[in-house]
């Protein structure tokens, strides 16, 4: 079946340093593929998303790329701030689901 | 622009009492979903429903139930608390779009005693 696999964390950076979040994913066919942040005390939205191959979505200086050949969708940040400390997650959904498929999350905390 | 509304945020029941949480979206989607976020387990899917007056059962239905009242309102109804049941619930609704993302309330936090 479909599913999502992310790096556990906590992961823990000093301002500006470069942030890599990994996700892989199982699934046949093309799913969709979503970044989402939650901040303390609030619901997840999402911060981008790409619906195909070598597509890339990014959002608020956040990059990822959806590469088919390594089932993966890791997210990228050069340069991160205190700001973007909060839990993200990777999720997919396929186009023959009804529902997402959400990764465990990866909380980040960004010392100043 | 309210997006997905839910209430109450905070609530404490003791074991055995019952209650409903209430979500509504203005976003006019056709699907909404109930979720529960435990520490160190993600979210899991409780119920959802496709459309007004279709419900499905999720991950962890057991102990809950639903109701889809009309297109923007989905409740979840817990009749007997128990404490496996202190989580923070999320509701979310989408579109029908192929590939479209979830629209997330902001939480209630839920603690049985």
């Amino acid at each position: 079946g479909n599913s999502v696999t992310q790096m556990e964390g906590p992961v823990t950076l000093s301002e500006e340093a470069f942030l890599t979040i990994n996700c892989t994913y199982t699934a046949t066919g093309y799913p969709s593929l979503f970044w989402y942040v939650q901040y303390p005390g609030e619901g997840l939205q999402l911060l981008l998303k790409a619906t195909k191959a070598d597509d890339k979505g990014s959002n608020k200086g956040f990059e990822a790329t959806y590469r088919k050949e390594t089932t993966s969708f890791h997210l990228e940040k050069g340069s991160v701030q205190v700001s973007d400390s909060a839990v993200y997650f990777c999720a997919l959904i396929h186009s023959s689901a009804s529902k997402i498929i959400f990764g465990s999350g990866t909380r980040l905390s960004i010392r100043p | 622009n309210a997006g997905v509304t839910q209430t109450p945020k905070f609530q404490v029941l003791k074991t055995g009492q019952s209650m409903t949480l209430q979500c509504a979206q203005d976003m006019n989607h056709n699907s909404m979903y109930w979720y529960r976020q435990d520490p160190g387990m993600g979210l899991r899917l409780i119920y959802y429903s496709a459309s007004e007056g279709t419900t499905d059962k999720g991950e962890v239905p057991n102990g809950y139930n639903v109701s889809r009242l009309n297109k923007r309102e989905f409740s979840l109804r817990l009749e007997s608390a128990a404490p496996s049941q202190t989580s923070v619930y999320f509701c979310a609704s989408s579109d029908d779009q192929a590939g479209s993302p979830l629209h997330f309330g902001n939480g209630t936090r839920l603690t049985v005693t």
